[in-house]
Formats: structure tokens, C-alpha cells, sequence
């Protein structure tokens, strides 16, 4: 089983919909984040966490809401979805320590918005 | 934040040596990362250097950074067709976050 687990895998959403986004990890690590990829564009970090307590906003955070809802679980939330947020998602952790450390990466949510 | 620029594509031939180059704006990243990204999925972390070392070897892979340039570069040695993948230079500036790269495509035609 993969460490870190994001569910769906693949989700096709019309423009106004409410969409989760959910990342499950089982490698104990305090440190959660959700980035998005586009082509071209790289990653791009939109929320993180450090601990269950604590969420800070990353670069592109509009448009995006998350909750942490215990050390293992960390969800991304699309409250009113646009066409402009099609992209590939990717959860991913690390371990607390100073500096980001190393990332450990699922295997990306493509969410497509019509 | 910091720029982290690649270029988008690279073709090799089976065998040869490819060299992956990335620039950065931020002198201030501790340490500079390679990341691959295989088709379908997440990223790996693959090699990193810590920002006082001007080069680093493992195995097939030699990190080289020049700081007085901002510049980091990825050489693969004999690569394969394992190889291809899109390959992501990263920086951290602070405790928070990874400055991704645009990355690059490496295709490696046999």
C-alpha cells in the first residue's frame, strides 16, 4: 500500500460544484501539504500544515480550503470549483525538522473542471 | 518567493550522457534538490546537495551547483530508457516550502 494516499484518483466536476480533495498518509509525519501541477507552470504550493493545530496559506491559496482532521488525514477543498483550477493535485509530507526536508509525494488527483 | 527556471524538453539517445540545468534567483536555499516523476505519478526525491558542496556523485547521478551563477545542474551517465521522466530542481528558502522548477521532459530514445 502506497504511503501516502489521495482519493479520487480521477474527477471530472462541473464549474460550481463543491469538490474534496482527501490524503491519507501512514508514515507519521507531522507535516502535510497540497500542491497543484500545470503544465509548464511546475508545482505550486497552495496549503500546508505542521501539526493538526496549525494550517498556512502557500502561494496560491484563493479559491481553496483545507482541514486537517488528524495527523494522518489532510483534505483540499474546492468550495465553488472554476475551470481554471484543472489541474493535476498532489498531497505530500515530511518530517518536522528544520528546513522542508525530503517530500514524499502521492500519486496526484487530476481534477478536471467543465 | 524564488524563481526556478528548466527547460521544458531534453532527448537522448540511449547510452549517452543527458545534462539537466536549472537556474534559481535565491541564494539563500540550504539545499537543492532533484526530484523524478514518473508517468502517472507522484514525485521521488532523487538526489540532493547541501549549498556549500559544489558537487555531488551517486552512482550514475553527479549534482552540480555553482552559486556564484545560481545555477544547478543534473548529469546522468549512460542513461536508459528507465531514465525518462520529468525531472524537477527544487530549492527551499526557510522551513516551509519547496521553490518547484518548471521541470523537464527527458525522453530517452533507445
Amino acid at each position: 500500500d502506497a504511503d501516502v494516499t489521495q482519493t479520487p484518483r480521477n474527477r471530472i466536476t462541473k464549474t460550481g460544484k463543491r469538490i474534496m480533495l482527501e490524503c491519507s498518509q501512514t508514515k507519521g509525519h507531522d507535516r502535510m501539504y497540497w500542491y497543484r501541477q500545470d503544465p509548464g507552470l511546475g508545482l505550486r504550493l497552495i496549503y500546508y500544515s505542521f501539526d493538526v493545530k496549525d494550517i498556512n496559506k502557500g502561494e496560491i491559496s484563493d479559491g481553496y480550503s483545507v482541514s486537517r482532521q488528524a495527523q494522518a488525514k489532510f483534505s483540499l477543498s474546492l468550495e465553488s470549483a472554476i475551470p481554471n483550477q484543472t489541474a493535476l493535485y498532489f498531497c505530500a509530507t515530511s518530517e518536522a525538522g528544520q528546513g522542508v526536508g525530503e517530500l514524499f509525494f502521492g500519486e496526484g488527483s487530476r481534477l478536471t473542471v467543465l | 518567493g524564488e524563481d526556478v527556471e528548466q527547460s521544458l524538453f531534453l532527448s537522448v539517445r540511449e547510452g549517452d550522457s543527458s545534462v539537466i540545468n536549472c537556474t534559481y534567483t535565491d541564494s539563500s536555499s540550504t539545499y537543492l534538490y532533484w526530484y523524478k516523476q514518473e508517468p502517472g505519478a507522484g514525485l521521488q526525491l532523487l538526489t540532493y546537495i547541501f549549498s556549500n558542496m559544489d558537487m555531488k556523485q551517486d552512482q550514475r547521478l553527479t549534482v552540480l551547483l555553482n552559486k556564484k551563477d545560481k545555477h544547478l545542474s543534473l548529469r546522468i551517465a549512460d542513461t536508459q530508457t528507465g531514465d525518462s521522466a520529468i525531472y524537477f530542481c527544487a530549492g527551499a528558502t526557510g522551513a516551509n516550502n519547496l521553490f518547484f522548477g518548471t521541470g523537464t521532459r527527458l525522453t530517452v530514445i533507445p
